[in-house]
């Protein structure tokens, strides 16, 4: 199975911050990645998919980027909506497999 | 509007079984993959099983492959997860998503609320 490889764990940051969270696979996935936003006694909600197209009705302070193994989600202007716990996803194939997550509180 | 929605969850002893059901509404249903995707408490998302539209492709997380089948109903608009020799690890809320590519591994742009199985005697 390939290992998805998240970092930070935890990320403490200021509302207007810029932030990033850096999410690395076992092996090369192309650009089939997908990241989600996650709030407590909540459903994943899908932000961003094939490694950089931003999902319809997300706000474009999201954007992603990478391709092979090393990919990045970056907020550029963190709102107080924006605490929550970020989720990147492989689907290059099965098992599809998930990053241990990084939950962005506020400093 | 895509709405799905788990029933099933609940309390079961070690070494017991527990059906879980997703009832799916506003698309096609059996154009696409449905997995079911669960979260134990406090940790992170583990995908557990996928079942192409047809049915005829499916495959298992090891962690449960061999305790669990995952089926689908399309004339129900319905997919189930049936589990079996349940596990304290196994405790955690299940979600059913949607696939959005058709053919082929793919994220998930629709989740359900969530079911909860506890395991516990």
């Amino acid at each position: 199975d390939i290992q998805m490889t998240q970092s930070p764990s935890t990320l403490s940051a200021s509302v207007g911050d810029r932030v990033s969270i850096t999410c690395r696979a076992s092996q090369s996935i192309s650009s089939w990645l997908a990241w989600y936003q996650q709030k407590p006694g909540k459903a994943p909600k899908l932000l961003i998919y094939k490694a950089s197209s931003l999902e319809s009705g997300v706000p474009s302070r999201f954007s992603g980027s990478g391709s092979g193994t090393e990919f990045t989600l970056t907020i550029s202007s963190l709102q107080p909506d924006d605490f929550a716990t970020y989720y990147c996803q492989q689907y290059n194939s099965y098992s599809l497999t998930f990053g241990g997550g990084t939950k962005v509180e506020i400093k | 509007e895509v709405q799905l929605l788990e029933s099933g969850g609940g309390l079961v002893q070690p070494g017991g079984s527990l059906r879980l059901s997703c009832t799916a509404s506003g698309f096609t249903f059996s154009s696409y993959a449905m997995s079911w995707v669960r979260q134990a408490p406090g940790k992170g998302l583990e995908w557990v099983s996928v079942i192409s539209g047809s049915g005829g492709t499916i495959y298992y997380a090891d962690s449960v492959k061999g305790r669990s089948t995952i089926s689908r109903d399309n004339s129900k608009n319905t997919v189930y997860l049936q589990m079996n020799s349940l596990r304290a690890e196994d405790m955690a809320v299940y979600y059913c998503a949607k696939e959005r590519i058709i053919l082929g591994a793919s994220h998930f742009d629709y989740w359900g609320q969530g079911t909860l199985v506890t395991v516990s005697s």
